[in-house]
């Protein structure tokens, strides 16, 4: 199956700082990216979607100049919280949608941020 | 807005039971349907979907599911569960032409004891 990859899997950092985590589709290419947000015991929240070369589509609640996203080529996409508070701390999940298979995400392995 | 319901947040089996995930929608649109499995510790893994044709879809590692328009359900099935089936169970719905996103339900969290 199609295999999704993030780097890094866990981030501590300081509050104040930026962290950017990067979302790669390995054995394809995803016409479109997502990024989820997973708090515990809850189910995944979307945050964004986007689309290569153009500009993400942000959900309603979420701040597009704190959650940079990046959509760089058909395998590659970043996620860069800027000047991370407490509050981010989070597990934060891309996924990538082709269109094989008919329209399906596959789903990366997670980055879990601790802000301190 | 369309949601997507999962009634049962905890479930847990013997080895061998049967095992039946309730998954409701709330649109009456054409949707697709997913349901997606997370291992302990593993990412998100997809069971199975169902675009259209046989409403009747079967996954991998046992799993089926059945799509039943009228009661916008498409419930999970296993005859028989195993150990490993140990993990949390998410049911998502895409609707057709609504921006094509996909809804999550609350997830179930299924434990088989040996």
């Amino acid at each position: 199956g199609a295999v999704v990859s993030q780097h890094p899997s866990r981030v501590i950092c300081k509050s104040g700082t930026s962290v950017k985590i990067e979302c790669r589709s390995l054995d394809f290419q995803a016409t479109t990216m997502f990024w989820y947000r997973q708090f515990p015991k809850q189910s995944l929240m979307l945050m964004a979607t986007s689309n290569e070369g153009s500009k993400a589509t942000y959900e309603q609640g979420v701040e597009k100049d704190k959650f940079l996203i990046n959509h760089a080529s058909l395998t590659l996409s970043t996620l860069t919280v800027t000047s991370a508070h407490p509050e981010d701390s989070s597990f934060y999940i891309c996924s990538a949608r082709t269109h094989l298979g008919g329209e399906t995400q596959y789903f990366g392995p997670g980055t879990r941020l601790l802000v301190l | 807005a369309q949601s997507v319901s999962q009634h049962n947040h905890h479930v847990i089996l013997s080895e061998a039971a049967s095992l039946e995930l309730g998954c409701n929608y709330s649109y009456g649109g054409t949707v697709n349907l997913f349901w997606y499995v997370q291992y302990p510790g593993q990412h998100l893994q997809l069971l199975l979907k169902y675009f259209s044709g046989d409403p009747l879809v079967k996954g991998i590692k046992g799993f089926e599911a059945e799509f039943i328009k009228s009661k916008f359900s498409f419930n999970l099935r296993k005859p028989s569960v195993q150990w490993s089936d140990t993990a949390e169970y998410f049911c998502a719905v895409i609707l057709t032409g609504g921006g094509n996103k996909l809804t999550f339900g609350t997830g179930t969290q299924l434990k088989v004891e040996l």
